[in-house]
């Protein structure tokens, strides 16, 4: 069935360093991708989103890459602060009909300051 | 504009209770869905409403209901509290139903004893 997992639970890094937190998914028919950041206490907060038909996207500090042959999406950020330590999860939904979106469960970012 | 709210923030119940849970949508979005975050599995979708009518459902058992009101505020009810119920339960606003960028609030915290 459909999946979205994440490689790693917990990822440390060092102030300063960038990120690059991974996503993999099952469902080849996924078409719309979005990170999500978590931080303690507070809900999801979008990130930054990917459609199928691109490969890279920018934001703020922030890129995702869509690796549609090996069904991979990664989330880069750059220069990571200690505001940056929060759970980040990608979610992947299907176009046509009802668009049901499937979250992972999330990796751990701790940012060493 | 304020964001989603949610209330309570934290709850705690004990076995063979019910609970209700509340959600105000951002002004102007219609769509409301309710989810259930664990650490073992992530975000598990339970309903979508819209228009106050229950639009599309996930895989919980009939202990888990809500409704959603003519100012699109929503409530979620489950009764009959199981110990497996303890999760934070967060609601999602969007202004359509099916959108992929969905608006979350805090979630409310619920602690079944």
């Amino acid at each position: 069935g459909e999946s979205v997992g994440l490689h790693l639970p917990t990822l440390s890094v060092q102030e300063g360093d960038n990120s690059i937190i991974n996503c993999a998914y099952s469902n080849s028919a996924s078409d719309y991708f979005i990170w999500y950041k978590q931080e303690s206490g507070k809900g999801p907060q979008f990130i930054i989103d990917i459609r199928s038909n691109m490969d890279k996207r920018q934001g703020q500090r922030v890129t995702v890459l869509l690796n549609k042959t090996v069904k991979h999406l990664s989330l880069q950020i750059a220069a990571t602060q200690p505001g940056d330590s929060a759970v980040y999860f990608c979610a992947e939904s299907n176009s046509g009909g009802y668009q049901k979106v499937t979250f992972g469960t999330g990796t751990k970012l701790q940012v060493i300051p | 504009k304020a964001g989603v709210t949610q209330t309570p923030r934290y709850l705690i119940k004990t076995r063979g209770q019910q609970v209700t849970l509340s959600c105000s949508p951002i002004s102007g979005h219609r769509s409301v869905s309710w989810y259930q975050q664990t650490p073992g599995q992530g975000l598990q979708f339970l309903f979508e409403y819209f228009s106050e009518t229950q639009r599309n459902k996930g895989n919980f058992p009939g202990r888990f209901s809500g409704r959603q009101f003519s100012n699109s505020r929503s409530e979620m009810n489950v009764s009959t509290l199981e110990l497996g119920d303890s999760a934070l339960y967060l609601c999602a606003s969007s202004l359509f139903l099916a959108e992929e960028t969905q608006y979350f609030g805090p979630g409310t915290r619920l602690l079944v004893l």
